[in-house]
Parts: C-alpha cells; sequence; structure tokens
C-alpha cells in the first residue's frame, strides 16, 4: 500500500489565487481528517469526515476554507481566495476505525506559500 | 481553553542514553492519548498510544507513561538512536465523541554523537 497520498507536494501561490490541496485515503479506511501546520500555532485539525460525511468543522479558519469527499477515497481542500497567514504545511490522515480504534496515518502534505 | 502542551522544546541526548520526553495536558476529559515522531519533511507517524484506563504502556524500545491526577504524559525512549532525531508530538483526543486530535507543540529531540 502506498499509504495516504497528498498532492501537489509543494505549491506556491499569489494572494487571491484559488488554491485546491489533494488526499487520496488508504484504501479501505473510512475516516479523513485535515490538519493544517504551522510554527506559531503547531498541528491544527480542521475538518475531519467519518464514511464521507462532515463531522466536525469547527477547526475551518473561515469562509474562504472548504473541503469535500466526492467519494470515498478521495477528498479535497480549498482556500478561495488565498492569504499569505495560509501559508503552511498541511497534512491529511485516514484512520480505518472510529472512536478509540483505529490509528491515524499521516500524509507527506503539501507545503502552502502565499506570497 | 483546553489545551495540550509540551515542556521543553528541545531535548539533546548522547547516543546510547534514555530520553524522556514531557507532555502536560489539560483537557480532564481526555481519554486517549498518542505520541507521534516526525521527521524532517515527512508526516507525522504513530508511535505508540495509551487509553486513559492504564498507567503504563510499553512497546519497542518506547514506554509511555500516564499520570492522571496531574494530568502529565510522558515518552521514553531506551537506548537512543541517531535514527531517533526527530520532532515528538504528544497528542490527545476528548472522550466527549470527537474524533479529531489535538496536538502539543513539540519536542525536537537531538542525538549527540
Amino acid at each position: 500500500d502506498a499509504g495516504v497520498i497528498q498532492s501537489p507536494r509543494h505549491e506556491v501561490t499569489e494572494m487571491g489565487q484559488e488554491v485546491t490541496l489533494r488526499c487520496k485515503l488508504i484504501s479501505g479506511h473510512n475516516s479523513l481528517f485535515w490538519y493544517r501546520q504551522t510554527m506559531m500555532r503547531g498541528l491544527e485539525l480542521l475538518i475531519y469526515f467519518n464514511n464521507n460525511v462532515p463531522i466536525d468543522d469547527s477547526g475551518m479558519p473561515e469562509d474562504r476554507f472548504s473541503a469535500k469527499m466526492p467519494n470515498a477515497s478521495f477528498s479535497t481542500l480549498k482556500i478561495q481566495p488565498s492569504e499569505p497567514r495560509d501559508s503552511a504545511v498541511y497534512f491529511c490522515a485516514s484512520r480505518a476505525g472510529q472512536g478509540l480504534r483505529g490509528e491515524q496515518f499521516f500524509g507527506p502534505g503539501t507545503r502552502l506559500t502565499v506570497l | 481553553g483546553e489545551s495540550v502542551g509540551l515542556h521543553l522544546p528541545t531535548l539533546s541526548v548522547q547516543e546510547g542514553d534514555n530520553s524522556i520526553i514531557n507532555c502536560a495536558y489539560s483537557n480532564s476529559a481526555s481519554d486517549y492519548f498518542i505520541w507521534y515522531k516526525q521527521e524532517s519533511g515527512k508526516g507525522p507517524q504513530f508511535i505508540i498510544d495509551i487509553r486513559s484506563n492504564m498507567d503504563k504502556r510499553q512497546g519497542q524500545r518506547v514506554t509511555v507513561l500516564l499520570n492522571k491526577t496531574v494530568k502529565h504524559l510522558s515518552l521514553q525512549i531506551a537506548a537512543t538512536q541517531p535514527g531517533d532525531s526527530a520532532v515528538y508530538f504528544c497528542a490527545e483526543k476528548d472522550g466527549g465523541g470527537a474524533d479529531g486530535l489535538t496536538f502539543g507543540k513539540g519536542t525536537h529531540l537531538i542525538i549527540q554523537p
């Protein structure tokens, strides 16, 4: 298994542009988590899905951020319009179980720079 | 608000010595704790976990200790190796039902030859 796949690995864009980050879950996993990592705030949970349904999006910074799961194995995180303060490393993680069962497996991350 | 934090941002140890990384948490409703290791340019990697009904759990060269009385978590790494150099995060899960993890800021473990 290739593990969690994220693309692109690096993204440099200008303020005001739309950014789309992509994540492919591990086959058979049914939960998907999006995290953001910065030096100042560390790793923060943005949103997570169970069985394609968004469960908790309280970590999404504002309406400029949106996430979807068009199918059971794929998710996108979109930022529109992007701002310099959105610069961070964005991770997705997938998990097989719910509750206390199942480890979260992290992807390699997408490093986003907004100029 | 509730938070998970680490005592030391950087820990330097000699190769072969034991390492102890500490973590304080403040959410008394947390019922599950995990240690992750993050190497440069990579995503966090699961090391070991512990549920709140336990106070100790051992893995291969790693031990996690949980003291619920003082809300303290520690990760012990035996016979530290160069490959152990990384940032270590503790994370906790609220027992209220939400599945997301709250991460601490991280401790950078540096192995001296």
